[in-house]
């Protein structure tokens, strides 16, 4: 079984201010992590995505996440917000390997970036 | 190709009546995926397609929803006798087979009403 935990469902940071979503996970395997974004009324846009290899990945707009094992977290940052980032954040979880290929979800953090 | 497409973007339905929504994947695509997002919450899997294969289906989804996608290409989701419950916005995914850390593309959503 697999679950996301995201910490802090409303995040408001100033604009050119750092940007830190968290997240942690929990999988019985080895997992697959994806930080997707959501805008209103839209569906869901890929920012990044751990798989294998290197632990910091990065993304589009500037995102990036390290995938810490012993944390079992893989937090999102940017180092200097920017009004249009503003949007709702979900991470996601999927087992590694062949088999099942669903995502389960955080239930997200709504980032807000004051002018 | 545009990405993943669906239609119609809201429905408004009343309670009892039946509904279905389409889902048009990427085109080289062979995994199709549907979710449920409720407000506030993150999308939550319903059931994926491999071709026409309906692999996997989550338990929320009920004997009144069915999922077909007849040719391996669209699929359709069928909502029957619905209820003000099932309001919320259905996802659909796409992604390709055969690419160890492929990442599943997302559609704009159908938002669901039920009055």
């Amino acid at each position: 079984a697999q679950s996301v935990t995201q910490l802090g469902s409303h995040v408001s940071v100033s604009e050119g201010a750092l940007v830190l979503l968290r997240c942690n996970y929990s999988s019985s395997v080895p997992p697959y992590l994806f930080w997707y974004v959501q805008y209103p009324n839209q569906g869901l846009q890929l920012l990044l995505k751990y798989t294998t290899g290197a632990t910091l990945v990065k993304g589009i707009n500037g995102f990036e996440a390290e995938f810490k094992k012993s944390e079992t977290s893989f937090h999102l940052t940017k180092p200097s917000a920017h009004m249009s980032d503003a949007a709702e954040y979900f991470c996601a979880v999927r087992r590694s390997g062949a088999g099942s290929y669903q995502l389960t979800f955080g239930k997200g953090t709504k980032l807000s970036v004051i002018p | 190709d545009t990405g993943v497409s669906q239609d119609p973007r809201h429905k408004i339905t009343k309670r009892g009546q039946n509904v279905t929504f389409r889902c048009d994947p990427i085109s080289e695509h062979n995994r199709l995926y549907w979710y449920r997002q409720t407000l506030g919450q993150g999308p939550e899997f319903l059931t994926y397609f491999q071709n026409e294969a309906q692999l996997e289906k989550s338990r929320l989804l009920s004997d009144r929803f069915s999922a077909e996608r007849p040719k391996g290409s669209f699929s359709t989701l069928e909502i029957q006798r619905t209820e003000q419950g099932d309001s919320a916005m259905y996802l659909c995914a796409s992604s390709l087979v055969g690419q160890p850390n492929t990442e599943a593309f997302f559609g704009q959503g159908t938002r669901l009403t039920v009055v």
